[in-house]
Parts: structure tokens; C-alpha cells; sequence
């Protein structure tokens, strides 16, 4: 059975600043890896998605990265904007289902 | 159009009510899926549609009634719900069922059953 987790479940950053968010999961044989934003009580965004023969993919500030061998990836936004406040989810696409982590609340503070 | 959209956003009901949530692709997505999410959760998978035909039913109680009328539209009956079934309705389509396909969300209806 995979599971999912996402660390820090929260995080707080002044404006500017650099972060990692991290996925973790326990089956290699995913897929790919999507990762999502949801701004609070809307749906989801999709950010990044990641084949599974692939290593890394790059949007704008975000570049996600995936090591199927060590079952993790992380999501890296660089010089974070009060506008990224969200959850951000990762979600693995294992077998026929997508399988959602927790999810990681960021805030950050201008 | 590259969006999912759902109607309606927001829904009030009670429980001897009979309502309808409606979903819509145009991106010729031939997979559409339902969604539950409630409060601080993750979405949980409730149904998944491939070529207008039920694929997977998560265990889904049957006052909930997933129906596909074309390849474009995914509906959800919904009946003689609880307080509990109270969360956002998501709706995601993607190119195919399972591999390696995308899926793509729409904003979600906000259910709040009385």
C-alpha cells in the first residue's frame, strides 16, 4: 500500500526567502508525481508534474525534483511571495489512483 | 479551453433533499473523476469514469450516484444525505484512466448538508 508524506505539515517564512517542501512515499513504482497548490476552499492547481523517468522539472520560482529510488521529492520556491500562501499537495499517480499526501500550510509574511 | 469547471459552487441541503452536482471538460479527457474533501484533509478518491463508463467506486455510499452522459459531463446524484457528507465536491478529468496522465481540477462545489 502507498503512502504519502509531506514535511513540515506547517510553515511560516519572511518574504524572500528560499524553502523546500518535502514528499516522501513508500512503493517506487509510481507514475509520476504531481504536486498542487489549493488556496482555502478552492480546488486544486496543479504546479509540477513529474514523469517518473524523469528527474527534475522547472516552473517560473519552482523546480521540483523526484528520486524514485529513495521514494521522495521535493517541491523548491525561490524568493517566496505573500501571493504563495496556500497547502501545497503531493499527489502520486500509483497504479489507476491518485494518492494524496497530507499536504504542507506555508505562509509567508511580508 | 484547457479548464474543468463545476456548477454549482456552493450547495445547502437537507437531508430529504434531492440535488445535483454537474461537471464539465472540453479538453477531450476521456477519464473524469469525483472527489471528496473535507476540512484540512486531502482529497479521497470517490469515483473514477473512463469512456463514460464506471470504472472504480470507492466504496461510496449509495446516496451518492455518479452518472457520465457523454464524454464531456460527469454528474453526482446526490440523496438523503447526512451532516457528515458536508465537504468540497472536486471534479478532475485527464487525457486517459491511470498512467501516465495529468489530472486537471476543477474549483469544487462547497456542499453543507442541514
Amino acid at each position: 500500500k502507498q503512502e504519502v508524506t509531506q514535511i513540515p505539515a506547517a510553515l511560516s517564512v519572511p518574504e524572500g526567502e528560499n524553502l523546500v517542501l518535502n514528499c516522501s512515499f513508500t512503493d517506487s513504482a509510481i507514475y509520476n508525481l504531481q504536486w498542487f497548490r489549493q488556496d482555502p476552499g478552492k480546488g486544486l492547481t496543479s504546479l509540477l508534474l513529474i514523469q517518473s523517468s524523469q528527474r527534475e522539472q522547472t516552473s517560473g520560482r519552482l523546480n521540483a525534483s523526484l528520486d524514485k529510488s529513495s521514494g521522495r521529492s521535493t517541491l523548491y520556491i525561490a524568493a517566496s511571495q505573500p501571493g504563495d500562501s496556500a497547502t501545497y499537495l503531493c499527489a502520486l499517480l500509483y497504479g489507476n489512483k491518485l494518492v494524496f499526501g497530507a499536504g504542507t500550510i506555508l505562509r509567508v509574511k511580508s | 479551453d484547457t479548464e474543468v469547471t463545476q456548477t454549482p459552487k456552493h450547495l445547502v441541503m437537507g437531508m430529504t433533499n434531492k440535488k445535483s452536482l454537474k461537471c464539465e471538460q472540453h479538453m477531450g479527457h476521456r477519464a473524469m473523476y469525483w472527489y471528496k474533501q473535507k476540512a484540512k484533509k486531502p482529497p479521497e478518491l470517490m469515483f473514477v469514469y473512463s469512456y463514460e463508463k464506471l470504472s472504480i467506486n470507492e466504496s461510496v455510499p449509495s446516496r451518492f450516484s455518479p452518472e457520465c452522459p457523454n464524454s464531456s459531463l460527469l454528474n453526482l446524484h446526490l440523496h438523503a444525505l447526512q451532516p457528515e457528507d458536508s465537504a468540497l465536491y472536486l471534479c478532475a478529468s485527464s487525457l486517459g484512466e491511470g498512467g501516465y496522465n495529468e489530472q486537471f481540477f476543477g474549483p469544487g462545489t462547497r456542499l453543507t448538508v442541514l
